[in-house]
């Protein structure tokens, strides 16, 4: 199984475009996220959604969508690229509550994807 | 807004020696506590968990501490390996009904030197 996967791993933007970061996993987990991290500051929650078509806002939402028209796939649209938003961004993927020891709170991280605004 | 706070932020320990790595959390209602590790380039990996009603859990080296009263936890990583160092990452989450977030510490950098 190859898990979580996230395109592309790098890209640069220039300020005001924007583009999909893309998502899958294979491991039909109902649960998905969309995390941020910057240099010490942790991991900071964008989106989530709890299974195809439900979607709800995390932490840090501004300046980004998301959808969820499969289990599988959960891309993360930026409109209008700003140098705020340059980071590593991470999707991740969670099974139902009560499966897998910790269910929904185990989760399978990508590998990242780092974006940079210039 | 609810938070978990880390500490230290970085590490160096010497090959063979304990790393400690504190968390401590505000909410209550917290019923989980994993911890994760991440490689330079990777995504965060579950390492080790532990839930309120025990106050230790072991596996293999790394060791969870547990203290609901102090509302605080810890890990430590016995005989530390230089390919230990990682960045480690505490986090706290609520697993009743609705809950689908963990709350991510801000992370501990550890270099383990030979």
């Amino acid at each position: 199984n190859a898990g979580v996967t996230q395109t592309p791993k790098f890209r640069i933007l220039k300020i005001g475009q924007s583009m999909t970061l893309q998502c899958t996993q294979d491991m039909n987990h109902n649960y998905m996220y969309w995390y941020r991290q910057d240099p010490g500051m942790g991991l900071k929650l964008i989106y989530y959604s709890v299974g195809a078509g439900i979607t709800d806002k995390g932490e840090v939402p501004n300046g980004y969508n998301v959808s969820r028209s499969t289990t599988e796939d959960f891309p993360l649209r930026l409109e209008l690229a700003a140098p705020s938003q340059t980071s590593v961004y991470f999707c991740a993927s969670s099974p139902r509550r009560g499966l897998a020891g910790g269910g929904a709170n185990v989760l399978t991280f990508g590998a990242g994807s780092r974006l940079t605004v210039l | 807004q609810q938070q978990v706070k880390q500490s230290p932020q970085s590490l160096i320990v010497q090959k063979g020696g304990i790393s400690i790595i504190n968390c401590a959390y505000e909410n209550t209602a917290f019923d989980y506590f994993p911890w994760y590790q991440q490689f330079p380039g990777k995504g965060p990996a579950l390492l080790i968990a532990i839930r309120p009603d025990v106050s230790e859990k072991k596996e293999g080296r790394f060791t969870i501490s547990f203290n609901k009263s102090a509302k605080q936890f810890s890990l430590h990583i016995m005989d530390s390996q230089p390919g230990d160092s990682a960045t480690y990452f505490c986090a706290a989450a609520y697993s009743g009904a609705g809950s689908y977030q963990l709350t991510f510490g801000k992370g501990t950098k550890l270099s383990v030197i030979p």
